[in-house]
């Protein structure tokens, strides 16, 4: 059983189109995260859901939008893809802060967004 | 802001060796700090995390340092085999034990030879 799955693996698209990526975790964590991984190998955190709510919202262009409709879904919205939104975009979730100590993140295989 | 520097060139070592991996970070003291490995095409894997309190970590052929004098921690591998090879991110805590939030090392990618 997959812990933290996306879909879809590989995305590509053109400039100006609107496109989601879905994430479920079947782990009975609390939190989940949008995560993006660019050519440079930086990830870095968009934003972040604790039951259904909003908690980590980084600087991050209101084209993208996060959709949490029950604590084992996340999801990522973008409108008006742009070139440089390609990159690799992961998925993960959590357990609270407590026990993120002691088991970190549990991430998905990532979704490669490429942009043409 | 803060800055987290992990050796960007490629670590290539002779099997059995240890491999020592450093992370660097500046501009802020977090609270823990954790160790991931990713291979190509997947997520992060959760394998270490350290507290500021604490010097050492082991897991099994994974020990874990922390230096919050020097701003760095380092990872090492003993009796490295091939199947070691991945990238190795480092990620440190922002905010206090509360936190859910972490933020990524670049990774360095570590190649061991048969």
């Amino acid at each position: 059983d997959t812990a933290v799955s996306q879909t879809p693996k590989y995305l590509v698209t053109q400039m100006g189109n609107d496109k989601s990526i879905k994430c479920e975790q079947n782990l009975g964590h609390d939190t989940m995260y949008w995560y993006k991984q660019d050519s440079k190998k930086f990830l870095k955190i968009m934003f972040s859901y604790n039951n259904k709510e909003l908690i980590i919202n980084e600087t991050v262009p209101n084209r993208f939008s996060p959709k949490s409709p029950d604590k084992a879904h996340l999801n990522l919205h973008i409108n008006s893809l742009e070139l440089g939104d390609s990159a690799v975009y992961f998925c993960a979730s959590s357990q609270n802060p407590s026990r993120l100590v002691n088991y970190g993140y549990t991430f998905g295989s990532g979704t490669r967004l490429t942009v043409v | 802001s803060q800055k987290i520097e992990q050796n960007s060139e490629a670590l290539n070592i002779q099997e059995g060796k240890t491999a020592t991996l450093t992370c660097n970070y500046t501009n802020y003291s977090p609270a823990y700090l954790q160790w991931y490995r990713q291979d190509p095409g997947r997520g992060p894997v959760f394998l270490l995390l350290i507290r500021e309190n604490e010097k050492e970590k082991r897991k099994e052929r994974l020990k874990v340092t922390f230096d919050t004098t020097l701003k760095q921690s380092l990872f090492h591998i003993t009796a490295s085999q091939p199947a070691d090879s991945a990238t190795y991110l480092c990620a440190l805590s922002l905010g206090g034990s509360g936190t859910y939030k972490y933020i990524f090392g670049t990774g360095t990618r570590l190649k061991v030879l048969a």
